[in-house]
């Protein structure tokens, strides 16, 4: 199957300080990558569904100014957390969707996961 | 609004022991629905789904029917390996499927 890379796989940093994430399909084109956010113990989160070319959408109760995401080319997006505290401590995944119909399949990556200190 | 509800796990079963995990589930309209797989270190990976009411899922020996009168697609298999060792997800989607709601995932562990 289509293959869905994150880096970095597991990152520490300072509060205050901002962390990058990207997804990269390697293997195909995605026009679409979503990004999730995972609890211990609890269910994966949809944060916010990123286009190619075009502005992210935002899931309900995520903040946009917190999590930049950016998709410049169809085998890039990227997730970065602004001024990271506690809190946003956390596991990311990413997933991107094969083909251009809304029935494709989504493919996810392996996680990253953000502590912050 | 959409939810998935699974059983806690983690389960630990014996090799070729019969496994089911529960997935119930409650949506508006008609949902289709799915079980992901993660295996140690990887993404998560369809496993198998369903579209609509009766239909059965299978692929490498599990197998999920959507029960729409008991809102369930709970996995079965029934002879489990070690190699299924791993976490399931189950996961329902209405409109595209492209936003899925998933339930907390049951991690599954199978010795010998």
């Amino acid at each position: 199957g289509a293959v869905v890379s994150q880096h970095p796989s597991r990152v520490i940093c300072k509060s205050g300080t901002s962390v990058k994430i990207e997804c990269r399909s390697l293997d195909f084109q995605a026009t679409t990558m979503f990004w999730y956010r995972q609890f211990p113990k609890k269910s994966l989160m949809l944060m916010a569904t990123s286009n190619e070319g075009s502005k992210a959408t935002y899931e309900q109760g995520v903040e946009k100014d917190k999590f930049l995401i950016n998709h410049a080319s169809l085998t890039l997006s990227t997730l970065t957390v602004t001024s990271a505290h506690p809190e946003d401590s956390s596991f990311y995944i990413c997933s991107a969707r094969q083909g251009l119909a809304s029935t494709g399949e989504l493919f996810f990556g392996e996680g990253s996961r953000l502590t912050v200190l | 609004g959409d939810s998935v509800t699974q059983m806690e796990g983690p389960v630990t079963l014996s090799e070729e022991a019969f496994l089911t995990i529960n997935c119930t589930y409650t949506a508006t309209g008609y949902p289709s629905l799915f079980w992901y797989v993660q295996y140690p270190g990887e993404g998560l990976q369809l496993l198998l789904k369903a579209t609509k009411a009766d239909d059965k899922g299978s692929n490498k020996g599990f197998e999920a029917t959507y029960r729409k009168e008991t809102t369930s697609f709970h996995l079965e298999k029934g002879s489990v390996q070690v190699s299924d060792s791993a976490v399931y997800f189950c996961a329902l989607s209405t409109g595209t499927a492209s936003k899925l709601t998933f339930g907390t995932g049951t991690r599954l562990q199978v010795t010998l």
